[in-house]
């Protein structure tokens, strides 16, 4: 079991205000990182699988970033809106976890109006 | 496309009883992953299947959990009896195939709950 940690493990923004999350991981036999976001009582929904040191990757209003030397990767949101309003999972993949996805325990972000 | 099914959605029951979870995964993805996630913590792999064979079951605890995928699409989750620590999500999710670069597409989940 890899240790993946995301900080912070909640967050309350007010509409329009940005934001980011750290995702920090081993950084040996790195393979690949995917960040998630899980609405309640919907599926998690994939949002971006990053491999390469310096991969930067945006959707919409929002981006991340992958530093594989030293173990994070950053989630921005520019302008919350409340439908962003989820939990926000990164997952490690190297060559110990097999071909597992290996969860942080996610950053629970909050919008409000 | 239509995406992951699970059912049921919602289950209540006592322990030492017995629930089963079914998972259909999307049309023509050879992988196959169930995950657990207790409350406060990262869902956790089970077990994960390519076709109708095992890949990785080592976190799947063998004396109460069971899971097949018997022809190669669908798949049952059982566990007998349930404790009361098994309260959890129970994600499924599918994958074209097995790489590191492949994105895990998920199911809702279902909530199980163990009084």
């Amino acid at each position: 079991i890899l240790n993946v940690e995301q900080s912070p493990q909640s967050l309350h923004v007010q509409e329009g205000d940005s934001t980011n999350f750290t995702c920090s991981f081993p950084s040996s036999n790195f393979y690949a990182l995917h960040w998630y976001r899980w609405e309640t009582a919907k599926s998690p929904e994939a949002l971006f699988v990053m491999t390469l040191n310096g991969d930067e990757k945006k959707k919409g209003r929002i981006s991340a970033t992958l530093n594989t030397k030293e173990g994070y990767s950053y989630l921005y949101i520019k302008g919350s809106q409340p439908e962003d309003s989820a939990t926000y999972l990164c997952a490690l993949r190297n060559s110990n976890s097999g071909y597992a996805l290996n969860f942080g325990k996610g950053t629970s972000l909050l919008v409000t109006p | 496309e239509a995406g992951v099914a699970q059912s049921p959605r919602y289950k209540i029951i006592e322990k030492r009883q017995s629930v089963a979870f079914w998972c259909n995964p999307i049309s023509g993805h050879a992988t196959l992953y169930w995950y657990q996630q207790i409350l406060g913590q990262g869902p956790k792999l089970l077990i994960q299947f390519q076709n109708n064979g095992v890949v990785d079951d080592s976190q799947l605890p063998k004396d109460r959990f069971s899971a097949e995928r018997l022809k190669g699409v669908d798949s049952t989750l059982k566990i007998q009896p349930a404790k009361l620590e098994d309260s959890a999500v129970y994600l499924c999710a599918s994958s074209l195939e097995a790489g590191h670069r492949e994105t895990q597409y998920f199911g809702p989940g279902t909530r199980l709950l163990v009084l």
